[in-house]
C-alpha cells in the first residue's frame, strides 16, 4: 500500500511571492490533515477536510493561505504571498476515517523564505 | 497557552537504559494520547497510543503511563537502543474534535552505545 506522498520535497522562494503544496493521501482515507512544523517543534495542524469539506481552518492564515481538496482525494496548500516566518516544514497527513485516531503522515515539503 | 508540554527537551542515556519521556496537558476533554516518533529527514509516525480507559499501555519496549488526576502521561523505553535515538512528540486530542491532534514540541532523545 502506497503512503501519503507530497510534492515538492523542497522549495526556496523570496518574500512575495506564491507556492502551492501538493499532497496524495492514501488510498480510501477520507480525512486529510495539513500541518505546519516549524524547525524545532510540533507539527501544528492548519486545516484538515474530510473527503471534500473543509472540517476546521480556524488555524490557516487566511489572508494568505487557501488550500482545496476538490475530488475528496488529492489537495493543494497554497501561499499566496510568503513571509519569512512561513519557513517551515509542511506536512500532509491522513486517516481511514474521520474517527480514526492513526493519522499517516507524508515526506513533508521543506520550505524556505528569504 | 500551549496545550501540550513535553519534557525534557533533550535527553541522553546510555545504551540498555531506560528513558522517560514526560507529557502533560490541559485540557480536560482530551481523551486520546499518542506518541510520534520522528528520525533525522523524516516525518513522524505513530508509535504507540493509549485511551484513558487504562492507565498502562505496552508494546515491546514501549510503555505509556498515564495519570488522568494530574493531566499526565509517559513514554518509557525500555533496553534503549542507539537506534532509538530520534524526536519523540506527544500529543492529544479530544473526541469533539475528532481527528484534531494538538502536538507537544518535542523531545530529542540520543540513546549512546
Amino acid at each position: 500500500e502506497a503512503g501519503v506522498t507530497q510534492s515538492p520535497r523542497y522549495a526556496v522562494l523570496q518574500e512575495g511571492q506564491a507556492v502551492s503544496f501538493w499532497c496524495d493521501p492514501i488510498s480510501g482515507h477520507d480525512t486529510l490533515y495539513w500541518y505546519q512544523q516549524p524547525r524545532d517543534q510540533g507539527p501544528q495542524l492548519l486545516v484538515y477536510f474530510r473527503d471534500e469539506a473543509v472540517i476546521d481552518n480556524s488555524q490557516l492564515p487566511s489572508d494568505r493561505f487557501s488550500a482545496v481538496r476538490p475530488k475528496g482525494t488529492n489537495s493543494t496548500l497554497k501561499i499566496q504571498s510568503a513571509k519569512q516566518g512561513d519557513t517551515a516544514t509542511y506536512l500532509c497527513a491522513s486517516s481511514l476515517t474521520f474517527n480514526q485516531d492513526t493519522q499517516y503522515f507524508g515526506p513533508g515539503t521543506r520550505l524556505l523564505v528569504l | 497557552q500551549q496545550q501540550v508540554r513535553q519534557s525534557p527537551q533533550s535527553l541522553t542515556v546510555w545504551e540498555g537504559e531506560t528513558a522517560i519521556l514526560n507529557c502533560s496537558y490541559e485540557d480536560s476533554t482530551f481523551d486520546y494520547f499518542p506518541w510520534y516518533h520522528q528520525f533525522p529527514g523524516e516525518s513522524p509516525a505513530l508509535l504507540i497510543a493509549i485511551r484513558p480507559v487504562s492507565n498502562k499501555k505496552e508494546d515491546g519496549r514501549f510503555t505509556i503511563f498515564f495519570n488522568k488526576r494530574e493531566k499526565k502521561f509517559s513514554l518509557h523505553i525500555a533496553d534503549s537502543q542507539p537506534g532509538d535515538s530520534a524526536t519523540y512528540f506527544c500529543a492529544a486530542s479530544a473526541n469533539t474534535n475528532t481527528g484534531k491532534l494538538t502536538f507537544g514540541d518535542g523531545t530529542v532523545l540520543t540513546v549512546k552505545p
